[in-house]
């Protein structure tokens, strides 16, 4: 079946643009993560939703990250005023089961920062 | 603070070798704990997964990881390495008793020599 997709795989955006990243999760699954890996390091916590809860946004980095999940299916993250800094691989990840079940991992969105 | 450590950053181990791949955890209440892989070039993959019950778990390509409660630990193991399993491999555990948080260790890069 189809896994967790993300779109686009690649960006290009100059310091101070606004960028949209999309992530499809995997039909019925109730939990979306977002991470951040940057180059050769580990993965970041972002933000998660599960179901209709509030998300638990407590790894965003700033306040110029932000995450809608619409319908309980799709989401986009959203960086404001990009930095050099955000210049890292975004992960979205899906999971069936809450805390206790395996994350199905899309392929990311390499994003760039120039 | 919770937290989840991999002391390695880079493992080497001949082809036909055990492997063992170590994690460490601090968190409260009862842990939940992954394995993921890294392959070159591709998305994240689950593992295994502890969750309660039996110490050692088994997964997916012949890897197996053992929950020690009283270290805290809950290390990797593979009997007989394949060249094939030179990835990136990562730690993760649920944190919170009330969401689904989860925190990655740093990764440790395990290269397997025929």
């Amino acid at each position: 079946g189809a896994g967790v997709s993300q779109s686009p795989s690649n960006k290009v955006t100059e310091k101070g643009k606004d960028v949209e990243l999309r992530c499809d999760p995997i039909s019925g699954h109730t939990a979306l993560y977002w991470y951040r890996q940057s180059l050769g390091q580990g993965l970041e916590f972002l933000i998660y939703f599960q179901g209709n809860s509030a998300p638990d946004k407590s790894g965003l980095p700033s306040d110029r990250f932000s995450a809608e999940r619409t319908g309980g299916s799709v989401s986009t993250l959203t960086i404001q005023r990009t930095q050099q800094e955000d210049s890292a691989v975004y992960l979205c990840a899906s999971s069936a089961e809450g805390g206790g079940g395996a994350q199905y991992f899309g392929p990311g969105t390499r994003l760039l920062v120039l | 603070a919770q937290s989840v450590a991999q002391p390695e950053d880079q493992v080497n181990v001949a082809e036909g070798n055990p492997l063992t791949v170590k994690c460490t955890y601090s968190v409260s209440g009862n842990p939940y704990l992954f394995w993921y892989v890294q392959y070159p070039n591709r998305g994240l993959q689950f593992l295994l997964k502890y969750i309660t019950g039996d110490n050692l778990v088994k997964g997916s390509y012949g890897f197996e990881a053992e929950f020690n409660k009283s270290q805290t630990s809950f290390h990797l193991k593979k009997p007989s390495a394949l060249v094939s399993d030179s990835a990136l491999y990562f730690c993760a555990v649920r944190v919170g008793t009330g969401g689904f948080k989860t925190i990655f260790g740093a990764g440790t890069r395990l290269f397997v020599k025929a």
